[in-house]
């Protein structure tokens, strides 16, 4: 298993471009999230997704827009960047079942704007 | 709201000593979960260990352990024989299975652990 991929692992981007972060997970894993952090803000969530067609916003959605065609998919799009979506950007995916729950990291996705 | 709070920005601990990491939370569930994951430099996230609330033993593995204390809402992470390796951010991190909650998890702002040589 590959666990949860993200791409790129880096990206500069000028303010007003657009972009999606992808991310994968091969686990089958109903519930997906995206996550940014910041210096001295732990991680903040930004979307998440409980499954193939169903997704919810976090604390911080704005600027952000996801979808979830598939149950290994979520990609984060960044409709028009702005400085202060610079930050470092985490997708996981998790399972609940019964009595265990265990949640799974991508490696990261450092973005900057300028 | 649920919270979870860790009130030691910074520690440092000596080679081969023992570091405790601090995390309170609140809550008025029952049932829920809590979590110690560690973030080298590398960045990459990683679960350290989990404690079920229901579950009155703490948790261990191998060189990490908790002290969980129900009532207090305290969730603690001991780290023994510190390693260089043990170098890293630590958050602490909550999540009730309430369906109402959608299993999202509260995260602590964390404590960055420096383990000196």
């Amino acid at each position: 298993n590959a666990g949860v991929t993200q791409t790129p692992k880096f990206q500069v981007l000028k303010t007003g471009q657009s972009m999606t972060l992808q991310c994968a997970q091969d686990m089958n894993h109903e519930y997906m999230s995206w996550y940014r952090q910041d210096p001295g803000m732990g991680l903040r969530l930004i979307h998440y997704s409980v499954g193939a067609g169903i997704t919810d916003q976090g604390e911080v959605p704005n600027g952000y827009n996801v979808s979830r065609s598939t149950t290994e998919d979520f990609p984060l799009r960044l409709l028009s960047a702005a400085p202060s979506q610079t930050s470092v950007y985490f997708c996981a995916s998790s399972y609940w079942r019964e009595a265990t729950y265990e949640q799974y990291f991508g490696p990261g996705t450092r973005l900057t704007v300028t | 709201a649920q919270t979870v709070t860790q009130s030691q920005p910074e520690m440092s601990v000596q080679e081969a000593e023992t570091v405790t990491l601090s995390c309170t939370y609140d809550t008025s569930e029952n049932n829920y979960y809590l979590f110690w994951y560690k973030q080298p430099p590398s960045r990459q996230m990683i679960l350290v260990i989990r404690q079920e609330a229901y579950k009155q033993q703490n948790a261990t593995e191998n060189r990490f352990s908790v002290n969980f204390q129900k009532a207090a809402k305290s969730f603690s992470l001991k780290i023994s024989d510190s390693q260089l390796g043990d170098t890293a951010m630590y958050f602490c991190a909550f999540m009730s299975p309430n369906a109402g909650n959608n299993r999202k998890l509260i995260w602590g702002l964390g404590t960055s652990l420096a383990v000196n040589p």
